[in-house]
């Protein structure tokens, strides 16, 4: 069974940083590219970044480029989402979500419960 | 940037046939996958490339597209089709997603 599980989120202040953690299990990691999507308060979905199987491509939304870094350990089975420079506007659930690998687009088939970004002073 | 429009809100009785559109500059050329958020709960992917069902989503659920406009269609709908339903396709190296529309039965 495919599971993601992120943790790392939680109250910080403005100018903070954090990592958020991304486990998977139940399929081969090193073989699917992955995602970060947020969904703040009272919004939609947003789709913040992704990472290539191997590292190799990296994409971001135009509305966090230079602060957020996604990363991937493929040995650990895990995906990385580093925010800098926080703002209130980055509070969100944060979820984790798996590509299906149909070339030419993104296809978010599996998806983690998301962890709580919150930024307050 | 690339926009998704979708309406805010769809409503309909229980038994009938919903329809949620995504609007979008040539959306006809793109792949189009469609989400269903329940309160709490993680996005689950309902459709995918325009009208593929993943394993397990009932054929109540399908998916269809015009030059300009994706559409979901959920047949004989049920009170557990509740949700925020999300359109979204890849562009020139970003995913993007509609604003959302949220499904009322009643």
């Amino acid at each position: 069974e495919v599971q993601l599980v992120e943790s790392g989120g939680g109250l910080l202040k403005p100018g903070g940083s954090l990592r958020l953690s991304c486990a998977a299990s139940g399929f081969t990691f090193s073989t699917y590219s992955m995602n970060w999507v947020r969904r703040a308060p009272g919004k939609g979905l947003e789709w913040v970044s992704a990472i290539s199987s191997s590292s190799g491509h990296i994409y971001y939304a135009e509305s966090v480029k230079g602060r957020f870094t996604i990363s991937r350990d493929n040995a650990k089975n895990s995906l990385y989402l580093q925010i800098n420079s926080l703002r209130a506007e980055d509070t969100a659930v944060y979820y984790c979500a798996r590509d299906l690998g149909i070339a030419g687009t993104a296809t978010l088939d599996y998806w983690g419960q998301g962890t709580l970004v919150t930024v307050s002073s | 940037s690339y926009e998704l429009t979708q309406p805010l809100s769809v409503s309909v009785a229980p038994g009938q046939t919903a329809r949620i559109t995504c609007g979008g500059n040539n959306v006809g050329s793109k792949d189009v996958h469609w989400y269903q958020q329940k309160p709490g709960q993680a996005p689950v992917l309902v459709i995918y490339k325009d009208r593929n069902r993943p394993s397990g989503i009932p054929e109540r659920f399908s998916g269809s597209k015009s030059e300009n406009t994706a559409t979901l269609t959920i047949s004989r709908a049920q009170p557990g089709d509740d949700a925020d339903y999300y359109c979204q396709l890849w562009d020139s190296g970003t995913a993007v997603f509609g604003g959302g529309t949220k499904l009322t039965v009643l």
